[in-house]
């Protein structure tokens, strides 16, 4: 079945660490994003990716650094300049044009 | 900047009722608006997407409509159901593809049996 893979589910992170969030695509998407939900506040955009070895930062992405050197693939760093790091992550692709988006399941990450 | 607000935050109702979602947003240059399901911890699931030449969509109870020159958009659920209990969220599109989504903040829904 087609769809959007993140992992891990759950992830933790040590003061000073950085981590990587991984997003895997297998719906020939041309364009992918990485969002942050934290309670109250709703989605808010990360980086995204409209092509390959190409992508524009959202309205907060300080702290944070991606790559797309696949279009299967689009990794999400979040670096030990993020202060505040623990929330739900959510991945999405879409292939343009009118249509849809498709979202993963999403990784947890927690600050110990 | 596009703003997107869902009203009302949350909302509590018996099994069996009718009930409207409602969503607004600031820019009328959309290139769609999408409609999507959350369960506590989960990921996102699609339900309706409108295009922006299009008025509504319907998938089995969920009728979605869209009037774009007044930035309204609203989600009709027909004979709720305990199982539709969930944070329903509404996200619109730039005006150009590929563009990303910019998502309001959600209503919670909660349908008693």
């Amino acid at each position: 079945d087609g769809g959007i893979t993140q992992s891990p589910k759950y992830l933790f992170r040590k003061e000073g660490q950085n981590v990587t969030l991984s997003c895997e695509q297998n719906l020939n998407h041309d364009a992918m994003y990485w969002y942050r939900q934290d309670p109250g506040q709703g989605l808010r955009l990360i980086y995204y990716s409209q092509i390959v070895n190409d992508f524009q930062k959202g309205d907060i992405a300080e702290g944070y650094s991606v790559s797309r050197e696949k279009k299967e693939s689009f990794p999400l760093t979040v670096t030990s300049a993020q202060k505040n790091p623990t929330a739900f992550y959510l991945c999405a692709s879409s292939p343009g044009g009118a249509y849809g988006y498709t979202f993963g399941s999403g990784t947890r990450l927690t600050v110990v | 900047k596009q703003e997107v607000t869902q009203i009302p935050a949350a909302l509590s109702v018996p099994e069996g009722e009718n009930l409207v979602l409602n969503c607004s947003f600031t820019d009328s240059a959309i290139y769609n608006l999408q409609w999507f399901r959350q369960d506590p911890g989960k990921g996102l699931t699609s339900l309706l997407l409108i295009q922006s030449s299009q008025r509504e969509q319907t998938s089995g109870r969920l009728n979605a409509s869209l009037d774009k020159s007044s930035g309204r958009s609203t989600l009709y659920i027909a004979a709720s159901q305990p199982g539709d209990s969930a944070t329903y969220l509404c996200a619109v599109s730039g005006d150009q593809a590929g563009t990303a989504l910019i998502f309001g903040k959600g209503t919670t829904l909660s349908v008693s049996s």
